[in-house]
C-alpha cells in the first residue's frame, strides 16, 4: 500500500469550505484513494473514493491531482459536525482490510 | 446508525482474564473485519472473515482469535489479557465486492485493570 502523509490538524470556520489534502506520491497505478472519517471515539465512516477522476457524492468532493500524487477532500459548507479526524487510505482495489495513519483532525469552529 | 451491532459497548476486567467481543454485521454484507484502536497505535486491523472464512489477517496476536458463524455474526476472543490489550475494539462490515466501503459499529471499550 502506499504511504499517504496528511497535515496533523487543521480549522475551518463553519459554513465555509473544509479542503483537507492527502499526499501519496508512491501511490501504483492500481491503487485507490479513499477517505474515512471518525467522529470523537465512534467508528470510522467511510466518505468517498476515487481512482483518477475527481468525484463527489452527497458527502464531499475528491479532487485528485493529474500525477495522482496528491489528492484534496473537500467539504463545500462545514458543519460543527464535521469536526472530526480525517484519514486518507491508499490501497488496491482487491485488498480487503483497510491501513489508518494517524489522519488530519479537523476542527470546525463557529 | 452504521447497522453494525456490537457487545457489550463497555468491558472492565482483570490481567489474565479471557473476554469475548461480539459483532453483528449488516444484514446482507458476508465480510466482517476487526480492528483495535488504542491511543498509542492508531487503528489497526486484526482480522478479516468472509462467509465464514478467515480472509486477511493483520496485527492480531496470538492470543486473540476471533470466528465468524454460519449466522455471520462473529466474536472476538481475547485471552491472558494484559494492560496493554486496553483500547477500543470495532467490528465492521461490508458488502460483496465492496469491501472498500466498510460500515463500523459503535465499538467495544474494554479496560484492563
Amino acid at each position: 500500500d502506499a504511504k499517504t502523509t496528511q497535515p496533523p490538524s487543521m480549522d475551518c470556520a463553519e459554513g465555509r469550505a473544509a479542503n483537507l489534502p492527502c499526499n501519496h506520491s508512491t501511490i501504483s497505478g492500481n491503487e485507490y484513494v479513499y477517505w474515512y472519517r471518525q467522529i470523537h471515539s465512534q467508528g470510522p465512516q467511510y466518505i468517498i473514493h476515487g481512482l483518477k477522476n475527481n468525484e463527489t457524492n452527497e458527502m464531499a468532493s475528491l479532487i485528485i491531482t493529474e500525477d495522482r500524487k496528491s489528492s484534496t477532500l473537500i467539504l463545500p459548507h462545514a458543519t460543527l459536525r464535521d469536526t472530526a479526524v480525517y484519514y486518507c487510505i491508499s490501497r488496491g482495489g482487491s485488498q480487503g482490510n483497510l491501513i489508518f495513519g494517524k489522519g488530519t483532525k479537523l476542527s470546525v469552529k463557529p | 446508525d452504521s447497522g453494525v451491532t456490537q457487545t457489550p459497548k463497555h468491558l472492565i476486567t482483570a490481567t489474565g482474564q479471557r473476554v469475548t467481543l461480539r459483532c453483528s454485521p449488516r444484514s446482507g454484507d458476508l465480510s466482517v473485519y476487526w480492528y483495535q484502536q488504542s491511543l498509542d497505535q492508531g487503528l489497526q486491523f486484526l482480522i478479516q472473515y468472509y462467509n465464514g472464512e478467515e480472509r486477511a489477517k493483520g496485527n492480531i496476536l496470538e492470543r486473540f482469535s476471533a470466528q465468524q458463524f454460519p449466522d455471520l455474526h462473529s466474536e472476538l476472543n481475547l485471552s491472558s489479557l494484559e494492560l496493554g490489550d486496553s483500547a477500543l475494539y470495532f467490528c465492521a462490515s461490508s458488502a460483496q465486492g465492496m469491501d472498500y466501503e466498510q460500515y463500523f459499529g459503535p465499538g467495544t471499550r474494554l479496560t484492563v485493570t
